[in-house]
């Protein structure tokens, strides 16, 4: 069965970068892509942006351009996504998502919660 | 596309009929427009995804309908397990946009 499993909570400080980790299984991840959503507490969900596991290609949303990077390791199939200069608003869970072509965000992580605080 | 959601919290009893709606601020000219349900502590689960076909697994009393730039969500009886907050997203274009959520508490 599709499976994606996210590395464990994250605390950071102000000015630091954070890498969450995606690992896919279940699925050929090389024909699909991943998305990025991150949830503040007791907020709704954003969309940060989508990469394809294909050929790299990322779509990021335009509030996160220079900050975030999204990468793919297809040898492990395990998506990642980079988020710099945090600040206390970057406190959220964050989740990966599986998109196919032409299909919705069918599969999610369990999320990673980040917590920012000095 | 801006997604809102309608209405922000909705007050029904196990049993009841629940309607829910999302409108896009511009035509999804393929109609992928998804509902997800949440439930705390819980990522996002698929329910509706082309805006009419029911994702794998989910009970038939949830139903999408709509095009363009009007949608809806009905679940046609109320079971206790569906009271939760759910979300709209277009995945029509970039950005994927979600809608703020309705929260379906019990009344």
């Amino acid at each position: 069965q599709v499976q994606l499993v996210q590395s464990g909570v994250e605390v950071k400080k102000p000015g630091a970068s954070v890498k969450v980790s995606c690992k896919a299984s279940g699925y050929t991840f090389i024909n699909s892509g991943m998305g990025w959503v991150r949830q503040a507490p007791g907020q709704g969900l954003e969309w940060m942006g989508w990469i394809s596991a294909y050929n790299g290609d990322t779509n990021y949303a335009q509030k996160f351009q220079g900050r975030v990077t999204m990468t793919t390791d297809t040898s492990t199939s395990t998506a990642y996504m980079e988020l710099r200069r945090l600040t206390s608003d970057d406190t959220a869970i964050y989740y990966c998502a599986r998109k196919l072509k032409n299909s919705p965000y069918d599969k999610w992580g369990q999320g990673t919660l980040v917590t920012v605080s000095s | 596309i801006v997604l809102t959601q309608s209405p922000g919290t909705l007050s029904l009893s196990p049993g009841e009929r629940a309607t829910l709606s999302c409108r896009t601020s511009q035509s999804l000219a393929r109609n992928f427009l998804a509902w997800f349900q949440q439930k705390p502590g819980q990522a996002p689960r698929l329910l509706i995804y082309d805006a009419s076909s029911r994702a794998t697994g989910i009970p038939d009393r949830f139903s999408g309908s709509g095009s363009g730039t009007d949608f809806t969500l009905t679940i046609s009886r109320l079971e206790p397990e569906d009271f939760a907050v759910y979300f709209c997203q277009q995945y029509d274009s970039t950005p994927n946009m979600f809608g703020q959520g309705t929260r379906l508490e019990i009344k």
